[in-house]
């Protein structure tokens, strides 16, 4: 099935910095979110977008869909050990089945953060 | 408020036998999506129910079954299980558009 191009595949960064991902498609989304999975455990919603060019944040975490309503973007500032995890982004496209919450996700970004 | 329920959270089962999983949503949500998560493909939409019809599958073959119950718990089915079927196996409990909450999951493995 499709997936969107989720970029970079992983990360390590050092403690105090600032980290940016994208997500990018080929075909349009209604709605953009973003979860953090840790290991053996279901991904976690972060930030749900709603509109194209809308900027939201979660404490550290900020988010945006891009005006085209083809990309998002999620940046965490401050970086911290907790912050280590696998980021998904997944686009979810109304209309498909009748109004089903399918969702078309990443194949994620790997976070590790060095002390 | 409690949230998604899967049980259980572990399963081992031989090639060729079926398997059921079971996915209680958070109270007042109507629709349960069942997503299939491996390391080759990532996050795979399996079926989405709501009250009670499908409303929408992904591309998996017919082995692959669900349904909803009238309070909104769903369970999945596979049958004739094979190696590539081991997996986490994630159930999404959904109120709106954007709102998609996960359960931990239920990990299979098939020998």
């Amino acid at each position: 099935g499709q997936q969107l191009n989720q970029s970079p595949q992983s990360m390590f960064i050092q403690e105090g910095e600032d980290v940016s991902m994208n997500c990018t498609s080929s075909s349009i989304f209604n709605t953009w979110l973003w979860y953090k999975q840790d290991p053996g455990e279901g991904p976690v919603l972060l930030i749900a977008l709603y509109k194209a060019g809308e900027l939201t944040s979660n404490g550290r975490l900020t988010a945006q869909f891009g005006i085209t309503r083809k990309d998002s973007f999620l940046n965490i500032s401050a970086s911290i050990p907790s912050d280590v995890g696998i980021y998904f982004c997944a686009g979810q496209r109304l209309g498909s089945g009748a109004g089903s919450y399918q969702l078309t996700f990443g194949k994620g970004t790997k976070l590790s953060v060095i002390p | 408020k409690a949230g998604v329920t899967q049980t259980p959270r572990y399963l081992i089962k031989t090639r060729g036998q079926q398997v059921t999983l079971s996915c209680s949503p958070i109270s007042g949500h109507r629709s349960v999506s069942w997503y299939q998560q491996t390391p080759g493909q990532g996050l795979q939409f399996l079926f989405e129910y709501f009250s009670e019809t499908q409303r929408n599958k992904g591309n998996f073959p017919g082995r692959f079954s669900g349904r909803q119950f009238s309070n909104s718990r769903s369970e999945m089915n596979v049958s004739t299980l094979e190696l590539g079927d081991s997996a986490l196996y994630l159930c999404a409990s959904s109120l709106d558009r954007g709102q998609a909450f996960f359960g931990q999951g239920t990990r299979l493995t098939v020998v």
